[in-house]
C-alpha cells in the first residue's frame, strides 16, 4: 500500500500563480522528501524536510511539516511553465526497513 | 560523473522470455533500489541494496531477482516475463543515512519494458 498519497492528484494553474500541493502518510518518520518528474524522465531530489523540522525553503519551494496530522504540503510560488512535471512525495521510515515509500503523485500543468 | 545509469532504455519481451535490467552508478553510494512505476501511480519499490552482498525485498518482489555482488552494479533480472510486469523500471541510490543526514535518492533515466 503508498505509505504517501498527494492531494489533489491533478492541478492546472497558469503562471505566475502558486501551486500547492498535499501528501499524507501513515506510519512514523524520519524524513519526508518531495521529487519531481519530468514528462519520460527519471525523478529529481527537490527537498528534504526532518521530522523534527516544521518548514523549510528552497528557492521558490516552501515545503511543511505536521508529525502530528501526518501531513506535509508542498508550495510552488510564482510558478514557471518549466515547473510542469508530476511531483511526489517520499517517506523514510524511522525504523524497520530503510528505504523510501512513495506516494502516487500530483500532476502540475502551468499554463503560459 | 554519470551519475545513475540504466540499459536498455527501451525492452520488448515475449511472456516466459527471461531478460537483466542493468543499473550502475558512478558515486560510491552503499544504498541501491529497483523500482517500478505504473500509470497513475507512484513507484513502487521491488528491492533495494543496503551495500554489496546484501539485499531485501520491498513491497513488489514476486517474479523478479537482484544480487549485489560490487558497491557499483546492481542487475535487476526478469526471470519469466508476464504482461503484469510492463512498466517503467526506475534504479535509484544513496548515501547511507546517518543521524545527521538523510538519503536523498539519485534516479536513472529508467527503461521501458512492455511484455507481450
Amino acid at each position: 500500500s503508498q505509505q504517501g498519497e498527494e492531494d489533489p492528484q491533478a492541478l492546472s494553474i497558469q503562471e505566475g500563480e502558486n501551486a500547492t500541493m498535499n501528501c499524507s502518510y501513515k506510519t512514523s518518520i524520519n524524513n519526508l522528501q518531495w521529487y519531481r518528474q519530468n514528462s519520460g524522465r527519471g525523478l529529481v531530489h527537490l527537498i528534504l524536510i526532518r521530522s523534527n523540522e516544521r518548514e523549510k525553503h528552497s528557492g521558490r519551494l516552501r515545503v511543511t511539516l505536521d508529525t502530528s496530522k501526518k501531513s506535509s504540503s508542498l508550495l510552488i510560488t510564482a510558478s514557471r511553465a518549466a515547473d510542469t512535471a508530476s511531483y511526489f512525495c517520499a517517506t523514510a521510515p524511522d525504523r524497520g526497513r530503510r528505504a523510501l515509500t512513495f506516494g502516487s503523485g500530483t500532476r502540475l500543468q502551468v499554463q503560459p | 560523473n554519470a551519475g545513475v545509469t540504466q540499459t536498455p532504455k527501451f525492452q520488448v519481451l515475449k511472456t516466459g522470455q527471461s531478460m537483466t535490467l542493468q543499473c550502475a552508478q558512478d558515486m560510491n553510494h552503499e544504498y541501491m533500489s529497483w523500482y517500478r512505476q505504473d500509470p497513475g501511480m507512484g513507484l513502487r519499490l521491488i528491492h533495494y541494496s543496503v551495500g554489496a552482498g546484501i539485499t531485501d525485498q520491498g513491497e513488489v518482489p514476486n517474479g523478479y531477482n537482484v544480487s549485489r555482488s560490487t558497491t557499483e552494479d546492481f542487475p535487476l533480472r526478469l526471470l519469466s516475463a508476464a504482461p503484469s510486469q510492463t512498466s517503467v523500471y526506475f534504479c535509484a541510490s544513496s548515501h547511507r543515512p546517518t543521524s545527521g543526514t538523510g538519503y536523498e535518492q539519485y534516479f536513472g533515466p529508467g527503461t521501458r519494458l512492455t511484455v507481450t
